[in-house]
């Protein structure tokens, strides 16, 4: 089982401010990473797969970098409405494993 | 755009089968992958499983053993879960796959698992 770590765990920011959130993988993944955005009460969302291609609905201040064992996502000047929980999340045609989470806060 | 929504029992008792229900709008079954995630507050998001457009299913080893995912018209497929314990006590979401990602996901159905 490929096992995805997150950090950190909480990162507490104000808006404007450019947050990089970290993903790690137990053994390389390739690009096969998407990123999750989680609300209380609502569907989670695709913001990210392929490791570095930004879903539908998503502004350019998100991005995601890396490939093998190292990604990264990036929102450049955090909104209002962008705080919330992050999961990385690695697919390959056996198995599907998620991160711990990020929780974005202000 | 498709639309996820799941439905079933929100108690369940640790004899019973977890049985949860998902109804796709805006879509076709028969043209993607779907799947199951849930999300408790000990252990974030967990993969459970999902279903290929042929009816195969693949599944998390974890959970292999007790857990069944199928399809049950043009429009619903559904996750069998059996011998519940309380550390099945989770919000369960239903999504679409695409090439491993989860790109639309229902809103999710909270599931306690009680005697």
């Amino acid at each position: 089982e490929i096992v995805m770590t997150q950090s950190p765990a909480t990162l507490s920011a104000s808006p404007g401010e450019r947050v990089t959130l970290s993903c790690r993988a137990s053994q390389s993944v390739s690009n096969n990473l998407a990123w999750y955005q989680l609300k209380p009460g609502q569907a989670p969302r695709l913001v990210i797969y392929s490791a570095s291609t930004r879903a539908t609905g998503f502004p350019d201040r998100f991005s995601g970098s890396g490939s093998g064992t190292e990604f990264t996502l990036t929102i450049s000047s955090l909104q209002s409405e962008d705080f919330a929980v992050y999961y990385c999340q690695h697919y390959n045609r056996w198995s599907i494993s998620f991160g711990g989470g990020t929780k974005v806060e202000v | 755009q498709v639309h996820l929504q799941e439905s079933g029992p929100g108690l369940v008792r640790p004899s019973e089968t977890l049985s949860l229900t998902c109804t796709v709008s805006g879509d076709s079954i028969s043209r993607y992958n779907w799947g199951w995630i849930r999300q408790s507050p000990g252990n974030g998001l967990e993969w459970i499983g999902y279903m290929f457009h042929s009816g195969s299913a693949n599944y998390n080893p974890s959970l292999k053993n007790r857990v069944t995912i199928s399809k049950d018209s043009s429009t619903q497929f559904s996750l069998k879960l059996t011998s519940p314990t309380a550390a099945d006590t989770a919000v369960y979401h239903c999504a679409r796959v695409r090439f491993g990602e989860f790109d639309s996901w229902g809103q999710g159905i909270q599931v306690t698992v009680s005697s």
